[in-house]
């Protein structure tokens, strides 16, 4: 199993451009989420979902958007990038029921610079 | 609303040397109790999680936590360090107040000195 993977490793984008951070499980979690790393803030929830088809906003939603068409892949769409998503951004799986006593398991991150 | 500090936001320790890190939630209420390790470059990983019964808990690589309700803490802790344990260390909280979503602390960066 690869467990979560996340692509790209690093991304420079210039302020105003979108793209899609891409993320994929292959362990048939039914819990996905997306979270931003800033020095000294820990980990924040951006979005999640518990399922195809159902998602929800975390704690910093703004500027991002998500879907969940399958189990298998959570993108993470930025519609127009600002420096202040300048951050390492993570995604992460748990099996189902989306109970807090589940391991999450992590991607290895995607590094983003927004200039 | 739930919320996790961890006191130290660097801890440099001897190799061979005890260590302990520190985690205080600030709800009372039932709570599940997680500590994550990443490693330079990396994702994170689970050492250990506190669900209920004994409120000691034995984690990966020698780690171990002590779930005190009274004093809302969750202490981290290893005997022995050896420098493959240079990290950064999170506490993260999951409570039914908040639909099970973790809640993270800021995080300890472990710095072991040869």
């Amino acid at each position: 199993n690869a467990g979560v993977t996340q692509t790209p490793k690093f991304q420079v984008l210039k302020t105003g451009q979108s793209m899609t951070l891409q993320c994929a499980q292959d362990m048939n979690h039914e819990y996905m989420s997306w979270y931003r790393q800033d020095p000294g803030m820990g980990l924040r929830l951006i979005h999640y979902s518990v399922g195809a088809g159902i998602t929800d906003q975390g704690e910093v939603p703004n500027g991002y958007n998500v879907s969940r068409s399958t189990t298998e892949d959570f993108p993470l769409r930025l519609l127009s990038a600002a420096p202040s998503q300048t951050s390492v951004y993570f995604c992460a799986s748990a099996p189902s029921g989306a109970r807090g006593y589940n391991e999450q398991f992590f991607g290895p991150g995607t590094r983003l610079t927004v200039l | 609303a739930q919320s996790v500090t961890q006191l130290d936001s660097q801890v440099p320790v001897f190799e061979e040397a005890p260590v302990e890190l520190r985690c205080n939630y600030s709800s009372s209420v039932s709570v599940y109790l997680f500590w994550y390790v990443q490693y330079p470059n990396q994702g994170l990983q689970l050492l250990l999680k506190y669900l209920s019964g004994s409120t000691l808990v034995k984690g990966i690589n020698g780690f171990e936590a002590e779930f005190n309700k009274s004093q809302t803490s969750f202490h981290l802790r290893k005997p022995s360090v050896h420098i493959s344990d240079t990290a950064e260390y999170f506490c993260a909280v999951s409570d039914l107040g908040s639909n099970y979503q973790l809640i993270w602390g800021a995080g300890t960066k472990l710095i072991i000195k040869p």
